[in-house]
């Protein structure tokens, strides 16, 4: 069974652009949710998608967004890159809303110069 | 605001040795306490996770002791292993909110 995939794996963007991250869960999952980690802050919950709605959200500016397709699959977009966005974003995957075993996938390294 | 507090930040363990992390939380609302092992380049996976109304958990080498009422927990490593030498986070979550809460991490690492 396929683990949680994430593209790119490293990215390189300068401040002000915008970028678009890529989530793909486990085959059946249906809750797909964003977390930012820094050496600084750690784990923080972005925002978390289920049936292709936002359920839940964390205290993140609205420069963060995501979504979700109907196989599941989801996206995150953040705009005006600034400085201190440079973290690994990760992706985890549940079979629904809440649960509370998630699987993460590996990560996407977003390096803002 | 931290609500969940870890610690040590690091910790140096010789092999066969007991490895121990704790956490502190504030929110009595939490009621779901997930362990999280980190290796370099991946993702954390589950590795263990209590409720409060057990105070210990054991999978294997790795137990959870829970006290409720100083609202801490504890992941135990016995005879560890270089192969468990990972960065291990604590985490917090309540059924109503469904927001978890991490801490900042443990660096772990195991001398053979």
């Amino acid at each position: 069974k396929a683990g949680v995939t994430q593209t790119p794996r490293y990215l390189i963007k300068t401040r002000g652009q915008q970028v678009t991250l890529s989530c793909s869960p486990i085959s059946g999952h249906r809750s797909v949710s964003w977390y930012q980690q820094t050496p600084g802050q750690g784990l923080q919950f972005l925002f978390e998608y289920f049936s292709e709605t936002q359920r839940n959200k964390g205290n993140f500016p609205g420069r963060f967004s995501g979504r979700q397709f109907s196989n599941s699959r989801s996206e995150m977009n953040v705009s005006t890159l600034e400085l201190g966005d440079s973290a690994l974003y990760l992706c985890a995957s549940a079979w629904s809303s809440g649960s509370h075993e998630q699987f993460f996938g590996p990560g996407t390294r977003l390096t803002v110069l | 605001q931290q609500q969940v507090k870890q610690s040590p930040q690091s910790l140096i363990v010789q092999k066969g040795g007991i490895s121990i992390i704790n956490c502190a939380y504030e929110n009595t609302a939490f009621d779901y306490f997930p362990w999280y092992q980190q290796f370099p380049g991946k993702g954390p996976a589950l590795l263990i996770a209590i409720r409060p109304d057990v105070s210990e958990k054991k999978e294997g080498r790795f137990t959870i002791s829970f006290n409720k009422s100083a609202k801490q927990f504890s992941l135990h490593i016995m005879d560890s292993q270089p192969g468990d030498s990972a960065t291990y986070f604590c985490a917090a979550r309540s059924g109503g909110s469904y927001i978890p809460t991490f801490g900042r991490g443990t660096s772990l690492i195991v001398h053979p």
